[in-house]
């Protein structure tokens, strides 16, 4: 299984700010995908990076990969205090693996 | 959740009867999954299914059971429920073995007292 380890475990910043996460994973992956988690809500699937890809935009979200450090980071920027929620990462196979996640508040 | 809905939402449950959790999809996926999330463990990976009748164990499967009967429905059992148990529980689903995101559904909260 591909496992996803989130870092930090907790950010807070303020409204407009940019907020970065960071993904560290052990094995070679096919993509690395990461989502949201609004509290007390389902997983909801945020953006998908391939192998072969080495950064990807979504709206305000960038995510980079680096295939050689195992790792990819998730960025948002002007942040909203919409976007507060856990953000997990993981790698993209038959059976999703995921970290404890980054708690992201952003204050008003 | 479009096409991903989960029964019951809540469920309070004595210790030691047995507890069914139901997972329906509607976009005819092939990959279904049960997992669980408790503070501090993050999303831990139950059993899963890769076709009718096709199920494997994930990392934290002691206690409990699944079956597939149809393309549609997932059933998680827990054959005895324990404290220990009580957790938020996700379904999620797939078309093809994590090439494309996952949705997951809204969740059940399940209390074992």
């Amino acid at each position: 299984s591909q496992q996803g380890e989130e870092d930090p475990q907790a950010l807070s910043i303020q409204e407009g700010e940019n907020a970065t996460m960071n993904c560290s994973y052990k094995t070679s992956i096919n993509n690395l995908q990461w989502y949201r988690q609004n509290s007390g809500r389902g997983l909801v699937h945020l953006i998908l990076i391939r192998s072969n890809e080495r950064e990807k935009h979504s709206g305000r979200l960038r995510v980079t990969l680096d295939t050689s450090k195992k790792s990819s980071s998730l960025l948002i920027t002007a942040s909203r205090a919409a976007d507060t929620a856990s953000y997990f990462c993981s790698g993209g196979s038959e059976k999703l693996v995921f970290g404890k996640g980054t708690k992201l508040t952003v204050n008003p | 959740d479009a096409g991903i809905t989960q029964s019951p939402r809540h469920k309070v449950t004595e210790t030691g009867t047995p507890v069914t959790l139901r997972c329906h999809q509607t976009e005819n996926h092939r990959y279904m999954y049960w997992y669980r999330q408790d503070p501090g463990h993050g999303l831990r990976l139950i059993h899963y299914s890769y076709g009718v009748k096709d199920t494997d164990k994930g990392e934290v499967s002691d206690g409990y059971s699944v079956s597939r009967s149809k393309t549609e429905d997932f059933l998680l059992t827990l054959e005895s429920a324990t404290s220990s148990q009580t957790s938020v529980y996700f379904c999620a689903i797939n078309s093809d073995r994590g090439t494309y995101g996952y949705t997951f559904g809204s969740g059940t909260r399940l209390t074992v007292v």
